[in-house]
């Protein structure tokens, strides 16, 4: 299994544009979850999937951030309009909840909101 | 915040001693985990240990986990180069794979 594969790894964009960033978890796994990481708070969880179902959004930070999970192998995190404080390294992980506790993460993709 | 925290934040140590991380929770847990990951690499899963366990061996790693103090301790014995990494605790208050993470502890193994 390729592991969960996230696009871009890196991305670097100007205040006030919209960022898409992908997620494929790995095939089977029903279970979804975007993490930001930034030196100032660690590791915060933002949003997570089960079956496709956004369950608990509450660490989304502002209506500026969306997530979709229209199936089962894909899931999207856009923030429009993106800001300089936005700039991290966002994780997308899965699971399979149920049959397994722990997460497997992507690579991860590098924000620089210039 | 659900967040916990780690202790200590670095910690440097020669290739063959052995390496204590400690973790510090707040909310009841139905388990606690640990991450490693290395620079610019996303997080690998290490270790489980329940809620209802006291210690957990698996190779050369060692974890407790004492609920009343709402504390864990991971042991990484007879250290190498390339245990040379942050390693991150991270909670499950509900068992639905929700992982709230610690601050880390970043490691050094000078060999």
């Amino acid at each position: 299994d390729a592991g969960v594969i996230q696009s871009p790894r890196h991305e670097v964009t100007e205040m006030g544009q919209e960022v898409t960033l992908r997620c494929k978890p790995i095939s089977g796994h029903n279970s979804l979850f975007w993490y930001r990481q930034t030196m100032m708070r660690g590791l915060e969880l933002l949003i997570y999937f089960n079956n496709n179902v956004p369950i608990d959004d509450s660490g989304m930070p502002e209506d500026r951030f969306s997530a979709k999970m229209p199936n089962a192998s894909f899931s999207t995190l856009k923030i429009q309009p993106s800001e300089p404080r936005d700039s991290a390294v966002y994780f997308c992980a899965s699971s399979s909840w149920g049959a397994e506790e722990k997460l497997f993460f992507g690579s991860g993709t590098q924000l620089s909101v210039l | 915040s659900q967040q916990g925290e780690e202790d200590p934040q670095a910690l440097s140590i020669q290739e063959g001693e052995n390496a204590t991380m400690n973790c510090s929770y707040k909310t009841s847990i139905n388990n606690l985990q640990w991450y490693r990951q290395n620079s610019g690499r996303g997080l690998v899963h290490l270790i489980l240990i329940r809620s209802n366990e006291r210690e957990k061996h698996s190779g050369r790693l060692r974890v407790t986990l004492d609920t009343s103090k709402k504390s864990s301790s991971l042991l990484i014995t007879a250290s190498r180069a390339a245990d040379t990494a942050s390693y991150f605790c991270a909670t499950d208050p509900t068992g639905a794979n929700n992982l709230f993470f610690g601050t880390g502890t970043r490691l050094t193994v000078i060999p």
